[in-house]
């Protein structure tokens, strides 16, 4: 059983320019969460797709936006980089479309903005 | 909306002691509560996670303990080592999860 990979692992940009990370979930989950974690903190809510469909969204401005495909494997996008963007950004899978359920974790992309 | 809180946010022992890490949540209609372990840059490892219903959830060396009706919930890690060096976060599930901020715990040999 493959868990969930992220791609990739480090990344550098400068301000205003965009980015695009990739999840792909472990086998038979078809929930995909984004999270953004800045230093010294603990993981914030960016948003969730559930079956392609956005499905709750945390405090993010427009410019973080995502898609998920039909093997459930999910982009996060950002646009108009900021250096407050600098973050590990987390991408968690889960069977069900319920906080119940036990959510697996990637390693994470570590996003640089200069 | 559910806020989390960690105390305290570092600890450091010697090898050989028992560690207390505690955590708070403001809204007690939880499904379940979740401890992780992340090591410095990594993703996230779930340790325990307690189902509303339960009350103590063991795993090895680790407990934890959840009291939904005074929101809080205590990871227990019997006799330390420097493996354990770590930050260890909570968080409450909706459709999400909500984390508290960690706590950074060092182990010295």
């Amino acid at each position: 059983e493959t868990g969930v990979t992220q791609s990739p692992t480090h990344l550098i940009k400068t301000r205003g320019q965009q980015v695009t990370l990739r999840c792909s979930s472990q086998s038979g989950h078809n929930t995909v969460s984004w999270y953004q974690q800045a230093l010294g903190q603990g993981p914030q809510f960016i948003f969730q797709y559930y079956r392609e469909e956005e499905n709750g969204r945390g405090n993010f401005p427009p410019r973080f936006s995502g898609l998920q495909f039909p093997n459930y494997s999910s982009e996060l996008n950002v646009n108009a980089l900021e250096l407050d963007d600098s973050a590990l950004y987390l991408c968690a899978s889960s069977r069900e479309n319920q906080g119940a359920d036990t959510q697996y974790f990637g390693p994470g992309t570590r996003l640089t903005v200069l | 909306k559910q806020e989390v809180t960690q105390i305290p946010a570092a600890l450091s022992v010697p090898e050989g002691e028992n560690l207390v890490l505690n955590c708070s949540f403001t809204d007690s209609a939880i499904y379940n509560l979740q401890w992780f372990r992340q090591d410095p840059g990594k993703g996230l490892t779930s340790l325990l996670l307690i189902q509303s219903s339960q009350r103590e959830q063991t795993s090895g060396r680790l407990n934890a303990s959840l009291d939904k009706s005074s929101g809080r919930s205590t990871l227990y890690i019997a006799a330390s080592q420097p493996g354990d060096s770590a930050t260890y976060l909570c968080a409450v599930p909706d459709y999400k999860l909500s984390f508290g901020a960690g706590t950074t715990v060092t182990v010295r040999a």
